[in-house]
């Protein structure tokens, strides 16, 4: 089985701090995809990020960045100098080959303030 | 470029009626497709897949069928709604690799009465 967990409910910041976003998963395969989406209060989920399990360098996009660390099972996201319109829901997913599904976590809604 | 479409946007139906979501990709061939829904408190929930025409993957028992009458297009229905069947339901779609990214539709808010 495997499973994804956002222990981060709700974050509120404000405008221009940074904020990471933390996601932890379990599987017991070895070749797997994380991956991060954003969830604006329009509601469509807009895709940032997949990362493969073999690959585990940093990658900056931006004010976004990622930090996968096997060891740790946890792959969490930096928003650097957030933004008002960095507010939403955010949700870390997982996927195996032996669950053939995407698992996504509770999601954490991150409030940036002005 | 791939877009993905679903209709209505918003849909306010009675215990009992039927329902019937669409949801249509376009720029793309033989995607793999998707049905979650999300009720509140943000959890989303796989309901079906969708490897090809015809091909149909249930997720969890539910109120609920999909059907994929043509490559690009996934139909969510069910012929009596239940209170517990309000939600925000959306479609998403990816190529037929199935582990790589999958793209989502706008969604539908449907509220039972």
């Amino acid at each position: 089985a495997q499973k994804v967990t956002q222990a981060q409910t709700e974050i509120s910041v404000v405008e221009k701090e940074d904020v990471t976003l933390d996601c932890v998963y379990e599987t017991r395969d070895t070749t797997y995809y994380l991956f991060w989406y954003k969830q604006p209060p329009s509601g469509e989920l807009v895709f940032l990020i997949r990362r493969n399990s073999f690959d585990e360098q940093n990658e900056i996009s931006g004010r976004y960045s990622w930090n996968f660390q096997k060891s740790t099972s946890s792959f969490n996201f930096t928003i650097t100098a957030s933004q008002v319109v960095d507010s939403a829901v955010y949700f870390c997913a997982l996927y195996s080959g032996s669950a053939r599904q995407l698992t996504f976590g509770s999601g954490t809604q991150l409030t940036v303030l002005p | 470029s791939q877009t993905i479409h679903q209709w209505p946007a918003t849909l306010v139906q009675p215990v009992g009626s039927p329902l019937s979501l669409e949801c249509t990709v376009e720029g793309t061939s033989n995607p793999n497709l998707y049905w979650y829904r999300q009720a509140a408190g943000r959890g989303l929930q796989l309901l079906f897949y969708s490897v090809g025409i015809g091909q149909i993957s249930s997720e969890v028992p539910q109120n609920l069928s999909a059907s994929r009458p043509q490559d690009r297009q996934f139909i969510l229905s069910s012929k009596k709604l239940l209170l517990s069947d309000s939600g925000f339901y959306l479609c998403a779609w990816s190529d037929d690799r199935g582990y790589n990214e999958q793209f989502f539709g706008p969604g539908t808010r449907l509220t039972v009465l």
